[in-house]
């Protein structure tokens, strides 16, 4: 593995089943996100996490939660999906300068549909 | 609070021209400012990145960037437009204390031949 690795690479779900997105990094990185990118509106924050072991809400994190029991891995999960959860997901990561963070790095992204 | 506007949705260039992806920022703290790349059906590529150095910020690919604080502004260039440039672009702005990034709603290059 090389960076950040999503997985899988697109899904058709139907109205709600649960769905959990898979991220992975190999760099070490203290800091793990979770957005999603809708046409017209960027990407927008849904959860994030500091450092294993603590996580936090983002902008739009209504139906989704998350776990990070460790360093690489970063899982998203929908509990029960709906249509308007159809998106791209995108997971990024970065480090940690004292009391600020570095560049994030992103996957390739989970593309999402939901009928 | 945090925001960022790219001030256009979509630009147009012809090939071997000059190119500007314009975005301005709203900030209470000195931020941290980055650019994006992201091509059709890929994840997001870093630009370039501003973090309270020289204000004058070169990047990969040819492009650069100029942190007008006067201005809040934060313009993407590059002198000359290739046919690989053609891909979403998004500003991104950070405070330099925290780990919250906020993204423009993005801007669509076209290069034409």
């Amino acid at each position: 593995i090389a960076g950040i690795t999503q997985a899988p690479t697109s899904q058709i779900l139907a109205a709600g089943r649960r769905m959990t997105l898979r991220c992975t990094q190999d760099m070490r990185h203290n800091a793990m996100y979770w957005y999603r990118q809708d046409l017209g509106l960027g990407l927008r924050l849904i959860h994030y996490s500091n450092t294993a072991g603590t996580t936090g809400k983002g902008e739009v994190p209504d139906g989704y939660s998350v776990s990070r029991a460790n360093t690489d891995d970063f899982p998203l999960t929908l509990a029960s999906a709906v249509p308007s959860q159809t998106s791209v997901y995108f997971c990024a990561s970065s480090t940690r300068s004292g009391l600020s963070y570095n560049e994030q790095f992103f996957g390739p992204g989970t593309r999402l549909t939901v009928l | 609070a945090q925001s960022v506007t790219q001030l256009d949705s979509h630009v147009s260039v012809s090939e071997g021209t000059p190119v500007l992806l314009r975005c301005n920022y709203s900030s209470s703290y000195s931020p941290s400012l980055f650019w994006y790349v992201q091509h059709p059906n890929k994840g997001l590529q870093l630009l370039l990145k501003y973090t309270s150095a020289a204000t004058l910020v070169k990047g990969i690919n040819g492009f650069e960037a100029e942190f007008k604080k006067s201005e809040t502004s934060f313009h993407l260039t590059k002198p000359s437009a290739h046919m690989s440039d053609a891909a979403e672009y998004f500003c991104v702005v950070r405070t330099n204390t925290g780990n919250q990034f906020y993204f423009g709603t993005g801007t669509s290059l076209t290069v034409i031949p």
